[in-house]
């Protein structure tokens, strides 16, 4: 059965770094997103992103956030000045419609930024 | 606006007791309404969802919730739980506040079975 991969499973980054996190959603859905859970929190929408642009984003996602699809089959995270706070689980999906189709949603990366 | 409180961090069971998964919802319009379980090391996985049909509603593994409007609560149950049913419980709405369908999570519960 088709499914999301992310990789790495943990990051550890000191703060002030740079992180790249990626994502390989399943090869026919158009609509990605991301989340994260910071530990005992909620699992948040961070940005959903379709046809190569940003659809909808939340408050979190700030200027220290980025995204995107190099290619045809990647989907990535970028950080680009890590905070303590930014330390979370974070969670790649994908689907194929805007809709209430189902998410998939991939293993998570754990970030720690020390 | 949308939001999901899951009574109760931690759920602790005997197999072959039921399970009982508590989630109220707010919502200024009708909701739908999703319970997704993670087990360890892997992603969010769908269970069941509502989107206004049948008030029941079966997913897999035996798990089935029921939504109820006068409670706000759309509470997951499973008659008889087994010990491959330990795992994190997340349940979730959306309403499409403003055209968006993303779904807003609750913190999850954590369902530990004993033997």
């Amino acid at each position: 059965e088709p499914e999301v991969t992310q990789t790495p499973s943990h990051q550890v980054t000191q703060m002030g770094q740079e992180v790249i996190l990626r994502c390989v959603p399943i090869s026919n859905h158009l609509y990605f997103y991301w989340y994260r859970q910071i530990l005992g929190q909620k699992v948040e929408f961070l940005v959903s992103f379709y046809n190569n642009e940003i659809s909808e984003k939340s408050e979190i996602f700030d200027d220290q956030f980025s995204v995107e699809r190099p290619d045809g089959s990647n989907f990535t995270l970028k950080i680009r000045s890590t905070k303590l706070e930014d330390s979370a689980m974070y969670f790649c999906a994908s689907t194929t419609s805007r809709g209430w189709d189902e998410q998939y949603f991939g293993p998570g990366t754990r970030l720690t930024v020390t | 606006a949308q939001s999901v409180t899951q009574l109760g961090s931690h759920v602790s069971v005997s197999e072959g007791a039921l399970v009982l998964l508590r989630c109220n919802y707010s919502s200024s319009v009708p909701p739908y309404l999703f319970w997704y379980v993670q087990y360890p090391n892997q992603g969010l996985q769908l269970l069941l969802k509502y989107t206004s049909a049948a008030t029941l509603v079966k997913g897999i593994n035996g798990f089935e919730a029921e939504f109820k409007k006068s409670e706000t609560s759309f509470h997951l149950t499973k008659p008889s739980a087994h010990m491959s049913d330990a795992a994190e419980y997340f349940c979730a709405v959306s309403d499409r506040s403003g055209g968006s369908y993303i779904p807003t999570f609750g913190r999850g519960t954590s369902l530990i079975v004993h033997p």
